[in-house]
């Protein structure tokens, strides 16, 4: 079966430092991967997708970038952090099946920036 | 623009039915999914509709009308571990999944 974990669960980071979430997806191949964030009581929006190794996607224009060194590992990055990237991250996954691009997520990263 | 307009909070007791509506505007439509997500965790997926019609899966059933641009998510026999929120969201025609903000379900006794 599927799995996908995403690390680390909590951070607490100051403003201006550099951030590095990491994924994997394990048992499937090529998966579709996303990055998401969701601010408290609010949304979810999409930040990255992921169709292929070194193929990225960018939804929303930000000080956030995203990369895809291997299939099944996808990882969110920044070079430095403002106090509004604080939030539940949220990285997952897709196949294409005729029924559907059903998404599932990891466990999530909470994300404080002081 | 797309849209997705469900409900911001919905209050229910124990041991009764309740129904989550979702309406959607969107370019295009691939299907439309629900996930609930208890407070804290990520967000697990529930249902898949694509046609119109009602799917049953268990307690949890979702209802679609694609002509009206309108979902629902019906929950019957309530338990206190239904307390979560609900989301809803669109597939568009690239398949891209256009989110709706959720509904706060809270139950009680």
């Amino acid at each position: 079966s599927q799995t996908i974990h995403q690390w680390p669960a909590t951070l607490v980071q100051p403003v201006g430092s550099p951030l590095s979430l990491e994924c994997t997806v394990e048992g499937t191949s090529n998966p579709n991967l996303y990055w998401y964030r969701q601010a408290a009581g609010r949304g979810l929006q999409l930040l990255f997708y992921s169709v292929g190794i070194g193929q990225i996607s960018s939804e929303v224009p930000q000080n956030l970038s995203a990369s895809r060194p291997q299939d099944r590992q996808f990882i969110l990055s920044s070079k430095k952090l403002l106090l509004s990237d604080s939030g539940f991250y949220l990285c997952a996954w897709s196949v294409t099946p005729e029924g559907g691009n059903t998404i599932y997520f990891g466990e999530g990263s909470w994300l404080t920036v002081v | 623009g797309q849209n997705i307009d469900q409900p911001t909070e919905m209050t229910a007791t124990e041991g009764a039915i309740v129904q989550i509506n979702c309406t959607y505007q969107t370019s295009g439509f691939n299907g439309l999914f629900w996930y609930q997500q208890h407070a804290g965790e990520a967000p697990t997926f529930l249902s898949y509709n694509v046609l119109d019609g009602l799917e049953e899966k268990g307690r949890f059933s979702s209802f679609l009308s694609r002509s009206k641009g309108y979902s629902y998510l019906l929950l019957k026999e309530l338990q206190m571990k239904d307390s979560a929120s609900y989301l809803c969201a669109v597939q568009d025609s690239n398949y891209q999944l256009i989110w709706g903000a959720g509904t706060k379900l809270i139950i009680k006794p």
